[in-house]
């Protein structure tokens, strides 16, 4: 089985600082990562995911996250935070094709991001 | 806009009764996904068909069934319904299982 640990529930910036969200994996067998935003209200969407191809991802709006599998982590950066960043950011794993799961996401607890002016 | 289409948006009933919520697929995708999202539970995985067939199930209720249609669209049933099944719906779909998910607006219900 597999399962998501995001550290820190709650992580506040200024604009135009880092940004770090963690995430921790554990899956059986290699997995597939994602990370999703969510604004107010609304759905969630697709920031970036990993295939097992580059472990460096690029996503939208600036983001990345870089796969380390020795450190069973999966972490979201941006070099300057927005305003516009402020949502909820939840890391996900799935595992690949061969395993029982069939593609289900299993999510983490969630990050708020809050960026102060 | 993922594409994927859930209706209604907002859903208020009382405990005990039966509700039905809709998911479209974005066109071409096979697959659908039910997840729930409550303040205690966060975000959890409730069942997945592909191409009409149950193809797994999560921490799903017996009270609760979903089922895929011929045109794909997805139905999930919650019946008998406890102030705890207040939560908000979302349906994904994928062109195929393993693929990645992209998430409808969700369907918020409220049990009274």
């Amino acid at each position: 089985a597999q399962s998501v640990t995001q550290l820190g529930s709650h992580v506040s910036v200024s604009e135009g600082a880092l940004v770090l969200l963690r995430c921790n994996y554990s899956s059986s067998v290699p997995p597939y990562l994602f990370w999703y935003v969510q604004y107010p209200n609304q759905g969630l969407q697709l920031l970036l995911k990993y295939t097992s191809a580059a472990t460096l991802v690029k996503g939208i709006n600036g983001f990345e996250a870089e796969f380390k599998k020795s450190e069973t982590s999966f972490h979201l950066t941006k070099p300057s935070a927005h305003m516009r960043d402020a949502a909820e950011y939840f890391c996900a794993v799935s595992v690949r094709a061969g395993g029982t799961s069939y593609g289900k996401l299993t999510f983490g607890q969630g990050t708020i991001l809050t960026v102060h002016p | 806009d993922s594409g994927v289409t859930q209706t209604p948006k907002h859903l208020i009933t009382a405990t005990g009764q039966r509700v039905t919520l809709r998911c479209s697929p974005r066109s071409g995708d096979l697959s659908v996904y039910w997840y729930q999202q409550s303040l205690d539970q966060g975000l959890q995985f409730l069942i997945q068909y592909y191409n009409g067939e149950e193809r797994a199930k999560g921490n799903i209720l017996e009270r609760f069934s979903a089922q895929q249609f011929p045109d794909l669209h997805s139905e999930l049933n919650l019946s008998s319904l406890e102030l705890g099944d207040s939560a908000l719906y979302f349906c994904a779909s994928s062109v195929q299982e393993q693929e990645t998910q992209y998430f409808g607006p969700g369907t918020r219900l409220l049990v009274l």
